[in-house]
């Protein structure tokens, strides 16, 4: 079983809706939480970080840590055909490495 | 801005050819990573620096060898290119541990 699993999708949205990208782990001592968002023919960029449990939003992005459930999450309000990208989580371990999720293709519908 | 550059964005080379991979980072980070990006496996970690000169393993080092002469340099290195090795490859950069600057990445064909 990987430290982090995430769907890669693809997952196909009409513009305007809410989307949900989630990310399950299986070690308790991860703190630091992690979207990255990569373009096409592009390197992956940070978009947002968490530490250790709760909410943190930015503009139409929202991320979200459940450190019971271990299980992290990114919502995306009035999505846009220029969220289409993949996007990538990933944690810090103890030994400050990040463990990357697989990505999930994100495709908006205009 | 942060920039992190790569020497090639495709390489198309023949098994049992030497290979080098050149990252090049204009912040002054002391931190560089190669990793390889596979459908369904995400980025997994090859090798790391914390330092001139200094190199660590990271998850999937069988393979590749790294050097790290100056600062702002980072090259990775398939001794001896196989198929298996087609991939592709992603260079970040980092002051702070979780977030890292990536390059445009290289596509590597090996045939």
């Amino acid at each position: 079983q990987k430290e982090v699993e995430q769907d890669p999708g693809p997952l196909s949205v009409p513009e305007g809706a809410i989307v949900s990208l989630n990310c399950t782990y299986s070690n308790s001592a991860f703190q630091y939480f992690m979207w990255y968002r990569q373009y096409s023919r592009k390197g992956p960029e940070l978009l947002m970080y968490t530490y250790s449990s709760g909410n943190k939003e930015d503009g139409r992005f929202t991320a979200q840590v459940d450190k019971s459930s271990k299980y992290i999450s990114l919502f995306i309000r009035d999505s846009q055909p220029s969220d289409s990208a993949t996007y990538l989580c990933a944690m810090m371990d103890s030994n400050y490495q990040l463990i990357w999720g697989a990505g999930t293709k994100l495709i908006i519908k205009p | 801005d942060v920039k992190v550059t790569q020497s090639s964005r495709y390489l198309v080379k023949r098994t049992g050819e030497k290979v080098f991979l050149e990252c090049v980072q204009d912040m002054d980070h002391e931190n560089m990573f190669w990793y390889r990006q596979d459908p369904g496996l995400g980025l997994r970690l090859i090798y790391f620096s914390y330092d001139v000169k200094m190199k660590e393993k990271g998850d999937i080092p069988e393979g590749y060898s790294v050097s790290r002469e100056k600062k702002e340099r980072f090259s990775l290195i398939l001794e001896s290119a196989s198929t298996n090795q087609t991939s592709m490859y992603l260079c970040a950069s980092s002051l702070k541990g979780f977030e890292q600057y990536f390059g445009p990445g290289t596509r590597l064909t090996v045939t």
